[in-house]
């Protein structure tokens, strides 16, 4: 059964701040998605992770993955408060195919404070 | 293009209720799903349909039944509404058989805040 788990689950930083968020997963897999969600929104896609050693940037936030290490970093440069937000990673649960089954993690809820 | 599409926004159902969610996508996507999301519990798939005429048990499909009823519109049914069915459903949809540097990226909705009394 596919694990997905994210820490921090909660996460306050201070503007200007640099800070990373973890997902691990328990199988292999080699397709990997970062979302944001904003209190009572949806789920807006952010990157799409591919393949071992896949960089994503955009903006304050980059993220990688290491498909060996079964892991996924994303990555908050010089945080400001327009990132506040629930971030989930979500790991394809087929490896080698898409089927779309996407097991996400609990998220992490990120407040940036002034 | 307005995405992915879910109708109601909000729904209160007496135990016992049945009610459909209703979803539509216009971006010609092959593959839709129904999610449902909980406090603390990040999402959970509940049913899924890779292409038009098949539909598949997701993680937590009991309780749940789902309709393809075309390329475009995926529905969700609760025969007999539960007071555990209190969540949020979310639907998307993704084109998840072609490869390229986009694969498998789901596109949701806005959601459906559903409440079981």
């Amino acid at each position: 059964e596919l694990k997905v788990e994210q820490n921090p689950l909660f996460l306050s930083m201070q503007e200007g701040k640099n800070y990373t968020i973890y997902c691990n997963y328990s199988t292999t897999s080699d397709r990997l998605y970062w979302y944001r969600q904003d209190p009572g929104k949806s789920l807006e896609s952010l990157f799409v992770l591919l393949s071992n050693g896949a960089v994503k940037q955009e903006g304050r936030l980059m993220a990688s993955l290491d498909t060996k290490a079964r892991l996924s970093t994303l990555h908050i440069t010089a945080a400001v408060h327009d990132l506040s937000a629930t971030y989930f990673c979500a790991v394809d649960m087929k490896y080698g195919g898409s089927q779309g089954n996407l097991i996400f993690g609990k998220g992490t809820k990120l407040s940036v404070k002034p | 293009n307005a995405g992915v599409t879910q109708t109601p926004k909000f729904q209160v159902l007496k135990t016992g209720q049945s009610m459909t969610l209703q979803c539509a996508q216009d971006m010609n996507h092959n593959s839709m799903y129904w999610y449902r999301q909980d406090p603390g519990m990040g999402l959970r798939l509940i049913y899924y349909s890779a292409s038009e005429g098949t539909t598949d048990k997701g993680e937590v499909p009991n309780g749940y039944n789902v309709s393809r009823l075309n390329k475009r519109e995926f529905s969700l049914r609760l025969e007999s509404a539960a007071p555990s069915q209190t969540s949020v459903y979310f639907c998307a949809s993704s084109e998840a058989w072609t490869p390229g540097d986009k694969w498998g990226e789901q596109f949701f909705g806005p959601g459906t805040r559903l409440t079981v009394l």
